[in-house]
């Protein structure tokens, strides 16, 4: 089945910096690549995603890339602000008939300095 | 519009008991998915259901089952309670048959005890 590798597990940014958090997934037939936001004692909330005929997404100072060659995927968040503080996890899903559930990475913790 | 709601926010029960948690999906979703999210770890997915039935189980063993109503709202049951049952359950609805755009709830927090 697919296997979804996250990284850094834990990032720390001053306030008004970028942060990149970097995954990739083993499955090349995965068409699919969410980001959640998880705050404490809160589900997973969908904040971008992309699918795999799309090589950028932006969404105000969030941007998910996608490199299909290498099974890459990013996240990229500027002008952090406290409130961005959270666990994100990516995830990424097959194609095809049958394939419904999302595999998980298991996050980064980014803290967000004032 | 309300979003995903489920049922209990927590629940402790011993070991070797039973529990039922309830999931309502996202105003015009009609497909719910289960996941369990273990402290530190990101969601590991149980199942997933469409038109009442169970079109996708994850790597988990019977005593995990469910349901799905005809106003596409959803049960997890969990039998014979396990110590290692204790995580955080999430249910996550979605529309249509491709199961793109998964939308999570709050979560049920199991305690085993």
């Amino acid at each position: 089945g697919e296997n979804v590798e996250q990284h850094p597990s834990t990032l720390s940014v001053q306030e008004g910096d970028s942060a990149v958090i970097k995954c990739t997934y083993s499955d090349s037939a995965s068409n699919y690549f969410p980001w959640y936001k998880q705050e404490l004692g809160k589900g997973p909330q969908l904040i971008i995603d992309i699918r795999s005929n799309v090589g950028e997404k932006k969404d105000q100072r969030i941007a998910v890339t996608l490199n299909k060659t290498a099974k890459h995927f990013s996240l990229h968040i500027t002008e952090t602000q406290p409130e961005d503080s959270a666990v994100y996890f990516c995830a990424a899903k097959l194609s095809g008939a049958g394939s419904y559930q999302l595999t998980f990475g298991k996050g980064t913790k980014l803290s967000v300095i004032p | 519009d309300a979003g995903v709601t489920q049922s209990p926010t927590h629940l402790i029960k011993t070991r070797g008991q039973q529990v039922t948690l309830r999931c309502s999906p996202k105003s015009g979703h009609d497909t719910v998915s289960w996941y369990q999210q273990a402290l530190g770890q990101g969601p590991q997915f149980i199942f997933q259901y469409y038109e009442e039935e169970e079109r996708q189980r994850g790597n988990f063993p019977d005593r995990f089952s469910g349901h799905q109503f005809p106003n596409y709202s959803s049960e997890l049951n969990v039998n014979a309670l396990l110590l290692g049952d204790s995580a955080l359950y999430l249910c996550a609805s979605s529309k249509g048959q491709g199961a793109y755009e998964q939308y999570f709830g709050p979560g049920t927090r199991l305690t085993v005890t």
